[in-house]
């Protein structure tokens, strides 16, 4: 089984709300990933946790907080976000995080909309 | 990580073979070859990589070229259903990030 899964799969939020997005594997991976995708452009790597430690943060706005309470569990807390942060938001995860032959598996994404 | 360039768009029969190639010229050694797709508002998934050999799963083939600049992915009996935006990436060895770039958006036709 190589399943990732992710809730909400929609959300619509204002400005000032504030909102999680979770991800949840039972595969055993030790490595968790966010990606953030705008329309018509491939995922960009936000975050990697490896071992639920933060391992990659790639200059995301503090707006956007990541969260791993153990190794299945992933969430992204989403505070005071801008229109511009309307996207699809991908979690996925692998099996340590720490080899190129560590596939990642994706889940079915988040459409997040800011109003 | 190395660059990959692909054609923005290709078109496919269905029923025939789908070849999709992939530039990298700047390759390195430790470095090895991705393929994921990504069917319209779904997550990437994952189809096949490699270092230096050909490949083959129940998904599609890779073949790499002997000096590793290009790769080609081959899906051998292309459907409807194969339509997507595939994705080429080189990873280099233990590193955990991937980098997607823009990819080919293949379109199956009947």
């Amino acid at each position: 089984d190589t399943e990732v899964t992710q809730t909400p799969k929609h959300l619509v939020m204002g400005m000032t709300n504030k909102k999680s997005l979770k991800c949840e594997q039972h595969m055993g991976h030790r490595a968790m990933y966010w990606y953030k995708q705008k329309a018509k452009k491939p995922p960009e790597l936000m975050f990697v946790y490896s071992y639920e430690k933060l391992s990659i943060n790639e200059s995301v706005p503090s707006r956007f907080s990541p969260e791993c309470p153990n190794s299945s569990l992933l969430n992204l807390h989403l505070h005071a976000l801008q229109p511009e942060d309307s996207a699809l938001y991908l979690c996925a995860s692998s099996r340590t995080g720490g080899s190129s032959t560590d596939t990642q598996y994706f889940g079915p994404g988040t459409r997040l909309t800011v109003l | 990580d190395a660059k990959t360039t692909q054609p923005p768009s290709m078109d496919c029969a269905e029923g025939r073979a789908a070849n999709l190639p992939c530039n990298h010229s700047t390759i390195s050694g430790n470095e090895y070859v991705y393929w994921y797709r990504q069917i319209h508002s779904q997550g990437p998934q994952y189809i096949i990589h490699g270092l230096k050999n050909n490949e083959t799963n129940e998904m599609a083939s890779l073949i790499i070229t002997e000096d590793r600049k290009s790769s080609t992915l081959i899906l051998p009996h292309a459907t409807l259903r194969d339509t997507a935006v595939y994705y080429c990436i080189v990873r280099v060895d233990a590193n955990n990030d991937m980098r997607f770039g823009a990819g080919t958006r293949l379109t199956v036709k009947p």
